[in-house]
């Protein structure tokens, strides 16, 4: 099936920092997501992309729906401390949505 | 409700029962997908349905896994003979036809002992 590759897997800032993760896929998508997942919940979505070359923002967070359809990054400015969590990012096509392994996001104060 | 809202939220078993895992969308959402998350990874895709009809299963890991949506509202997965790897939480997702936005519930931990 269709594979995501997220990077970081994990990721140790300080607050106030900027933060940058990304996916790539062997397979293209017609649309990108970034969902957060905290402890006990389920993932919420954060940013829907669905044009390539689309940019675009929510708050301190924007993503980016690469030109070729096979990748995507979401980027977080100015950290807090709530920002704490796992970041996932879904690709679909067609019926299924298939999700990255996640980064995990600590944030020191 | 206002979310999707799923049952149990935990359920431990034994090895070889029969579990049944309950998903409530919300309100007007064709779209209903069954996801499997194990610690330390991502959600796993199971079974999407598109009203009554499961348009897709091909993420179904064997026979023992089946789920059920008979009205276009409620589904129920269900696994026979529970194996000790069949435990995660349990995620389902609901959303409008194929928008791409969905909205999951707090999911069930399914626990084989």
């Amino acid at each position: 099936g269709q594979q995501l590759n997220q990077s970081p897997q994990s990721m140790f800032i300080q607050e106030g920092e900027d933060v940058s993760m990304n996916c790539t896929s062997s397979s293209i998508f017609n649309t990108w997501l970034w969902y957060k997942q905290e402890p006990g919940e389920g993932p919420v979505l954060l940013i829907a992309l669905y044009k390539a070359g689309e940019l675009t923002s929510n708050g301190r967070l924007t993503a980016q729906f690469g030109i070729t359809r096979k990748d995507s990054f979401l980027n977080i400015s100015a950290s807090i401390p709530s920002d704490v969590g796992i970041y996932f990012c879904a690709g679909q096509s067609s019926n299924d949505m298939r999700f990255g392994a996640g980064t995990r996001l600590t944030v020191k104060p | 409700g206002a979310g999707v809202s799923q049952t149990p939220s935990n359920k431990v078993t034994e090895k070889g029962k029969y579990v049944e895992l309950r998903c409530d969308p919300i309100s007007g959402h064709t779209a209903l997908y069954w996801y499997r998350q194990s610690l330390g990874q991502g959600p796993e895709f199971l079974i999407y349905f598109q009203g009554t009809g499961a348009a897709d299963d091909s993420g179904l890991p064997n026979d023992r896994f089946f789920a059920v949506r008979p009205e276009g509202s409620v589904s129920t997965l269900k696994i026979q003979r529970t194996e000790r790897g069949d435990s995660a939480v349990y995620l389902c997702a609901t959303g409008q036809g194929f928008a791409g936005e969905l909205f999951f519930g707090e999911g069930s931990r399914l626990t084989v002992l």
